[in-house]
C-alpha cells in the first residue's frame, strides 16, 4: 500500500470524448505526476504538478491537462479522445519534485477508448 | 537525450535460482537509477534506487543492483527466486538535478517462476 489512491479503477469512452481521471496523494505530498502506460510498455511522463503549478511536461499534446488542489488531489484531463489514448493511467506523489525523490504509485485507471 | 534498455522482455526462471534482469541506459548527464516491480492490476512499487556512493545497492524483497558507470548498466540480481517475484519489472533513470523528477522507463521484463 502507497497511499495513493486513484478513480475510477476502469473507464470506457468513445473516441472524441473528455475524461477526467483523479488522484489522492499521500498527506503531506507537495509534487504529483502522471503517466501513461500503454499495453506491454513502460510508463511515459505526462507532466508533474508541484505546489498546483505545472512543473514539467512529456511528449504529450496540449489536450492533456491537469489540476492540483491543496488537499493532496488532482485531476488528469484528456479531450477529444482518440483510440491511441487507451492504457493505465498512473499518478504519484512525492514530497517534493527533485529527481531523487521518491514516488508512490497508485495502482491505476485503465482507460478503453472505443 | 535519456534512454533505458531493457534487454531481455522475459525471463522464465525455477524456483529457487538466481536471477539477473539486464538494464542498460544512456545518458549524458549524471542520472539517477531505479528499478521498480508491477504486480498483475498493481501499480509501480520501488525496489530500490541509486543516487550516489556505493554502486552496489540492496532494495526490499532481498533484489540489489549494481551500477556500473563505464558499461552504463545497472541490473537487478535475485541469488534465489520465489514464486511470489512473478510481476514485471521496470528499470528506469532520471536525470539529476532536474528541475522536475521525470522519470524514463523502459519497456519492462516480465519474469515468471516456475515450481
Amino acid at each position: 500500500e502507497t497511499g495513493v489512491t486513484q478513480s475510477p479503477t476502469h473507464l470506457i469512452k468513445t473516441r472524441g470524448q473528455q475524461v477526467t481521471l483523479r488522484c489522492s496523494s499521500q498527506s503531506g505530498h507537495n509534487t504529483v505526476s502522471w503517466y501513461q502506460q500503454a499495453l506491454g510498455q513502460g510508463p511515459q511522463f505526462i507532466f508533474q504538478y508541484y505546489r498546483e503549478e505545472e512543473n514539467g511536461r512529456g511528449n504529450f499534446p496540449p489536450r492533456f491537462s491537469g489540476l492540483q488542489f491543496p488537499n493532496y488531489s488532482s485531476e488528469l484531463n484528456v479531450n477529444a479522445l482518440e483510440l491511441d489514448d487507451s492504457a493505465l493511467y498512473l499518478c504519484a506523489s512525492s514530497m517534493g519534485f527533485g529527481a531523487q525523490e521518491t514516488q508512490y504509485f497508485g495502482p491505476g485507471t485503465r482507460l478503453l477508448v472505443l | 537525450a535519456q534512454s533505458v534498455t531493457q534487454l531481455d522482455s522475459q525471463v522464465p526462471v525455477f524456483e529457487e535460482a538466481p536471477v539477473e534482469l539486464r538494464c542498460n541506459y544512456s545518458s549524458s548527464v549524471s542520472v539517477y537509477l531505479f528499478w521498480y516491480v508491477q504486480y498483475p492490476n498493481q501499480g509501480l512499487q520501488l525496489l530500490l534506487k541509486y543516487l550516489s556512493g556505493s554502486t552496489l545497492v540492496k532494495g526490499i524483497n532481498g533484489f540489489e543492483a549494481e551500477f556500473n558507470k563505464s558499461q552504463t548498466s545497472f541490473h537487478l540480481r535475485k541469488p534465489s527466486v520465489h514464486i511470489s517475484d512473478t510481476a514485471e519489472y521496470f528499470c528506469a533513470v532520471s536525470e539529476g538535478y532536474s528541475s522536475a523528477s521525470k522519470i524514463i522507463f523502459g519497456s519492462g521484463t516480465r519474469l515468471s517462476i516456475r515450481p
